[in-house]
């Protein structure tokens, strides 16, 4: 079993849906959590961070962390086509490198 | 722009050959990490540097070795390449030595025949 796994897509939506993103995890010390995009052939972007269990919203973005079920999610509101892109999970236990994982990501389409 | 730079952006070379990969990090930003990126095994963490020393090892082959400069630069060697090491490599850097908001360069596109 991965340490972190994520469905790989590809996930194709239409324009103004609830896209839902997820990963789940097998290790109990991740503390942080993290969701980066990444456009085709660009560096991932850092879109949310959250620690421990609970819910972080940013405009159409929330996160939500379930530690008990080891299950993280990524809602995004009103997709965009713009919102097109590779989401990547990302979880770190703060041990300087040494639990510090990303998940294969998930592509996301949508369309127009 | 993640104020990362990352140089060459495409670098192709052949089997055996030695190559260097520079990054800049985010003025301000003391820690620097290095990323493999392929199609079959995703982002995989190879190397933290924090103010100049080494602070965490990841996946890194023993091919493979870096270092970060007083002027917080870093750079990535990767000597005796192989087909295998065809990849997207990126670079990262954090405010301090927590990982959790990391900011990723542009990426080298690395290719080798």
């Amino acid at each position: 079993q991965k340490e972190v796994e994520q469905d790989p897509g590809p996930l194709s939506v239409p324009e103004g849906a609830i896209v839902s993103l997820n990963c789940t995890y097998s290790n109990s010390a991740f503390q942080y959590f993290m969701w980066y995009r990444q456009y085709s052939r660009k560096g991932p972007e850092l879109l949310m961070y959250t620690y421990s269990s609970g819910n972080k919203e940013d405009g159409r973005f929330t996160a939500q962390v379930d530690k008990s079920s080891k299950y993280i999610s990524l809602f995004i509101r009103d997709s965009q086509p713009s919102d097109s892109a590779t989401y990547l999970c990302a979880m770190s236990a703060r041990n300087y490198g040494q639990n510090f994982v990303f998940g294969p990501g998930t592509r996301l389409s949508v369309l127009p | 722009d993640s104020g990362v730079t990352q140089t060459p952006k495409h670098l192709i070379t052949a089997t055996g050959q030695r190559v260097t990969l520079r990054c800049s990090p985010r003025s301000g930003d003391l820690s620097v990490y290095w990323y493999q990126q392929s199609l079959d095994q995703g982002l995989q963490f190879l190397i933290q540097y924090y103010n100049g020393e080494e602070r965490a090892k990841g996946n890194i082959l023993e091919r493979f070795s870096a270092q970060q400069f007083p002027d917080l630069h870093s750079e990535l060697n990767l000597s005796s390449l192989e087909l295998g090491d065809s990849a997207l490599y990126f670079c990262a850097s954090s405010e301090g030595t927590s990982e959790e908001t990391q900011y990723f360069g542009p990426g080298t596109r690395l290719l080798v025949l």
